[in-house]
């Protein structure tokens, strides 16, 4: 079974400074996808990005960045020019690359960690 | 605007009564998603649709109903709930394909807040 570990339970940043969320994950699959999500309070799940265990270039959204080590098993997030807006809950998580993943049970399950919070002060 | 729909957004029932969730998408996705979550806490899963039927229940007990009508709508009826049962419950759906054609993610809803007198 994957597993999905993110070692920081609270991070804090100052507006317009740069913070970075660590993730690491356990799997023996190949082929992969990996989410950050974002979940302010007022609690809707957004996805800030996306990455395919396939791509050796580390995906980029706007200001939200990803180093990704696939090697390492690892999956940071990087926020750059931090905004008010940032503050939420992030959730790394991981997903098989196949619906119907070996054995047939994965169905595009969701491996959640266990979140950070991130607080942006003015 | 979020492209799944949830209704109600609040919910506060006794542990006697009868209530529903309910869960709207209309992007075309034939995997439908129930999740819980704790204050603070990822969601956990608790039952996969897929092509309306259920593919996944987590071991959710019975007093957890869920249903899926159609390819759009997706409910989750509940009977005779526990204390320990409040919490924010959250719909997902994402298209069923596989392969490096399955990068597409879950789109979530606003979530039930739902609490148990």
């Amino acid at each position: 079974a994957q597993t999905v570990t993110q070692s920081q339970p609270e991070m804090s940043v100052q507006e317009a400074e740069t913070v970075t969320l660590s993730c690491t994950y356990d799997t023996s699959e190949s082929d992969y996808y990996l989410f950050w999500y974002k979940q302010p309070p007022s609690r809707q799940m957004i996805l800030v990005i996306r990455q395919e265990a396939y791509k050796q270039q580390n995906a980029t959204e706007n200001r939200f960045s990803v180093n990704f080590q696939k090697a390492a098993k690892s999956f940071s997030l990087k926020i750059s020019d931090s905004q008010l807006g940032d503050a939420a809950m992030y959730f790394c998580a991981y997903r098989s690359s196949n619906y119907y993943s070996a054995g047939g049970t994965s169905y595009g399950k969701l491996t959640f960690g266990q979140g950070t919070i991130l607080t942006v002060h003015p | 605007d979020t492209e799944v729909t949830q209704t109600p957004k609040h919910l506060v029932m006794g542990m006697t009564n009868k209530k529903s969730l309910k869960c709207e998408q209309h992007m075309g996705h034939r995997a439908m998603y129930w999740y819980k979550q704790k204050a603070k806490k990822p969601p956990e899963l608790m039952f996969v649709y897929s092509y309306e039927k259920l593919s996944i229940n987590e071991s959710v007990p019975s007093r957890f109903s869920p249903e899926c009508p159609n390819s759009s709508l997706l409910n989750l009826h509940l009977h005779a709930l526990q204390p320990e049962d409040s919490a924010l419950y959250l719909c997902a759906s994402s298209p069923i394909s596989g392969g490096r054609k399955s990068n597409q993610p879950q789109h979530f809803g606003d979530g039930t807040r739902l609490s148990i007198l």
